[in-house]
């Protein structure tokens, strides 16, 4: 299993809102190393959807956002289009000395109904 | 533009040895953090290794550590990942991000080469 634990699905309406969670521990998040989000179409390369947390690279628009609390990130989309039907992956750095390095969740699939 | 471009992937037997390439072009490349990333056919992301900008530092999960090494040639903008003792669970798309530092964000990533491990 993966050292960031993300739920395997989510679904949402077009236009409503959908979270999803990354939840770390003392290693990673916790001790505040930055989270990063992820969005994946089928076929393709990862694509940055947020960085350092809550920040996004230019072009990604503004009904992504992302926050960090404690142990645990969580990436929130509002106003859901069809076309965020993809998977979606957080990542951090785990710092425990039996895993020191890069570490992902293991993947959120997003469908919209 | 940034452009990173993955090549060597193929079939190779368990026990095997293969080395990948990934041309990078659009970016100063001797001042950057790189990552290889892999996934395997229908699973997430996992990280297989990074090297600093000047390849005076390179860091690996359990997974690999002793069978692949990343290296690098800043003369010829270009990363290789060079992965001995393959087994079949290495079989994996697998990419070349981008990454100022190890914990960093990795907003440019190359298309992926495919490598199978099967007899």
């Amino acid at each position: 299993q993966s050292v960031l634990t993300q739920p395997p699905s989510v679904s949402g309406a077009p236009g409503q809102r959908v979270t999803i969670s990354c939840t770390g521990s003392s290693s990673n998040i916790g001790v505040g190393y930055d989270v990063h989000w992820y969005q994946q179409l089928p076929g393709t390369a990862p694509k940055l959807l947020i960085y350092g947390n809550s920040n996004r690279p230019s072009g990604v628009p503004d009904r992504f956002s992302g926050s960090k609390s404690g142990t645990s990130a969580s990436l929130a989309i509002t106003g859901l289009q069809a076309e965020d039907e993809a998977d979606y992956y957080c990542q951090s750095y785990d710092s425990s000395l039996s895993g020191r390095g890069v570490v992902f969740g293991g993947g959120t699939k997003l469908t919209v109904l | 533009q940034v452009q990173l471009v993955e090549s060597g992937g193929g079939v190779v037997q368990p026990g095997g040895s293969l080395r990948l390439s990934c041309a990078a072009s659009g970016f100063t490349f001797s001042t950057c953090g790189m990552h290889w990333v892999r996934q395997a056919p229908g699973k997430g992301l996992e990280w297989v290794a990074f090297i600093q900008y000047d390849g005076t530092n390179k860091y690996y999960p359990d997974s690999v550590k002793g069978r692949f090494t990343i290296s690098r040639d800043n003369s010829k903008n270009t990363l290789y990942l060079q992965m001995n003792s393959l087994r079949a669970e290495d079989t994996a798309i697998y990419y070349c991000a981008k990454g100022q530092s190890i914990a960093a964000a990795s907003e440019y990533w190359g298309q992926g080469t495919l490598v199978t491990v099967s007899s």
